[in-house]
């Protein structure tokens, strides 16, 4: 299986502050990545597709980069809408494997 | 537009049988592939399989001896049952809708619904 590592597991951060996240593939995965936020008591939500590319109807704040085992997530500006757990997701190999989640908090 | 919508018992006593439909409505299950995926109370999330309108199926290795994903399309429904469950199995039961309009991912997701394995 593909072992996807995110980090921080955690984080706290000030409205209007650039928040990054990174994903960690266990082996190349060319740009099959995807991005999902889950807020509390909700099913998660699809942001970013294929690395890079903004899922319809999704804030141009958010914004995914990277190619390979070394992914970013980043929110440009931290709104309090955007409290949330984030999770990455690749589709390269069977079995589909998620990362363990980094939440996001206001401080 | 396409929303999903599980469905099934929410107490599963140890060993028997977890089984849920997922109702899709707004759209044919006759395209793309439908999944299930479940999350631990206060953890990640698991892919469990999907299967594809056909028939044509694939599971999470891990959880493969005990799986059974089935879709029928008259009722537009995709099913999921779990044999032998036990405490490790409570969790809340997401359907989704994969390789929609972006070939890997899952793009439309059901509320979920919460299973716990308790006697």
């Amino acid at each position: 299986d593909i072992q996807m590592t995110q980090s921080p597991s955690s984080l706290s951060a000030s409205v209007g502050d650039r928040v990054t996240i990174t994903c960690q593939a266990s082996q190349d995965i060319s740009d099959y990545l995807n991005w999902y936020q889950q807020k509390p008591g909700k099913a998660p939500k699809l942001l970013i597709y294929d690395a890079s590319n903004l899922e319809a109807g999704v804030t141009s704040r958010f914004s995914g980069s990277g190619s390979g085992t070394d992914f970013i997530f980043t929110i440009s500006s931290l709104q309090p809408e955007d409290i949330a757990t984030y999770f990455c997701q690749q589709y390269d190999n069977l079995p589909l494997t998620f990362g363990g989640g980094t939440k996001v908090e206001i401080k | 537009h396409v929303q999903l919508q599980e469905s099934g018992p929410g107490l599963v006593k140890p060993s028997e049988t977890l089984s849920l439909t997922c109702t899709v409505s707004g759209g044919s299950i006759s395209s793309y592939y439908w999944s299930w995926i479940r999350q631990p109370p206060g953890k990640g999330l698991e892919w469990i399989g999907y299967i594809l309108y056909s028939g044509s199926t694939n599971y999470n290795p891990s959880l493969q001896s005990r799986v059974t994903i089935s879709a029928d399309t008259s009722k537009n429904q995709v099913s999921l049952k779990l044999r032998s469950v036990t405490a490790a199995d409570t969790a809340v039961y997401y359907c989704a809708r994969y390789g929609g309009h972006s070939e890997g991912a899952f793009d439309v997701w059901g509320q979920g619904t919460v299973v716990t394995v308790a006697s």
